[in-house]
């Protein structure tokens, strides 16, 4: 299994550009989350998903937009990039079902984007 | 709102020596806690996972204690080497459905 996988790695946006960053996930798990980690800061919730149609807003969901059309796929959106949205963005996943519920989340390596 | 600090934020130690991590949240309403290692330019690694009903979770030379009640957590590394240098992300979950609140992480180096 390749685990969770993010494209592309790194990235430079000048204001006002648009970009999609892509996560894909083989481990058939249902969750998808979207997080943002500033310098030195904790990560932060921007969208999750609790299966393929079903997103829902996190902690900072502001300037980004995502969709569910698969199970393996979670791409986050960002509109009008702003310096602010500078960051490291990683995407994680994890497993909650009937056969077994696991709250432990898988990350991707995470996608460096320089908003100029 | 839900606020999770870690102390220290950085830790140098010389291999060989046993060290504690320490995590606070502000909510003792949590349904579990994990604790990560995240390596330079890396993403997340899970380590340990403590529901709210336990007190403890042990893996190899790793142990995280819970005390809900006073809203601490502690992350025991025993005999460190210098592998374990990495930083270490604590995070909080206040429902079955609810979001990782995530502390800043403590950066620990362990000298050879």
């Amino acid at each position: 299994n390749a685990g969770v996988t993010q494209t592309p790695k790194f990235r430079i946006l000048k204001i006002g550009q648009s970009m999609t960053l892509q996560c894909t996930q083989d481990m058939n798990h249902n969750y998808m989350y979207w997080y943002r980690q500033d310098p030195g800061m904790g990560l932060k919730l921007i969208y999750y998903s609790v299966g393929a149609g079903i997103t829902d807003k996190g902690e900072v969901p502001n300037g980004y937009n995502v969709s569910r059309s698969t199970t393996e796929d979670f791409p986050l959106r960002l509109e009008l990039a702003a310096p602010s949205q500078t960051s490291v963005y990683f995407c994680a996943s994890s497993y909650s079902g009937a056969g077994g519920y696991s709250d432990t989340q898988y990350f991707g390596p995470g996608t460096r984007l320089t908003v100029l | 709102k839900q606020e999770v600090t870690q102390i220290p934020a950085a830790l140098s130690v010389p291999e060989g020596e046993n060290l504690v991590l320490n995590c606070s949240f502000t909510d003792s309403a949590i349904y579990n806690l994990q604790w990560f290692r995240q390596d330079p330019g890396k993403g997340l690694t899970s380590l340990l996972l403590i529901q709210s009903s336990q007190r403890e979770q042990t893996s190899g030379r790793l142990n995280a204690s819970l005390d809900k009640s006073s809203g601490r957590s502690t992350l025991y590394i025993a005999a460190s080497q210098p592998g374990d240098s990495a930083t270490y992300l604590c995070a909080v979950r206040k429902g079955s459905q609810g979001n990782l609140i995530f502390g800043k992480g403590t950066k620990l180096s362990v000298k050879p």
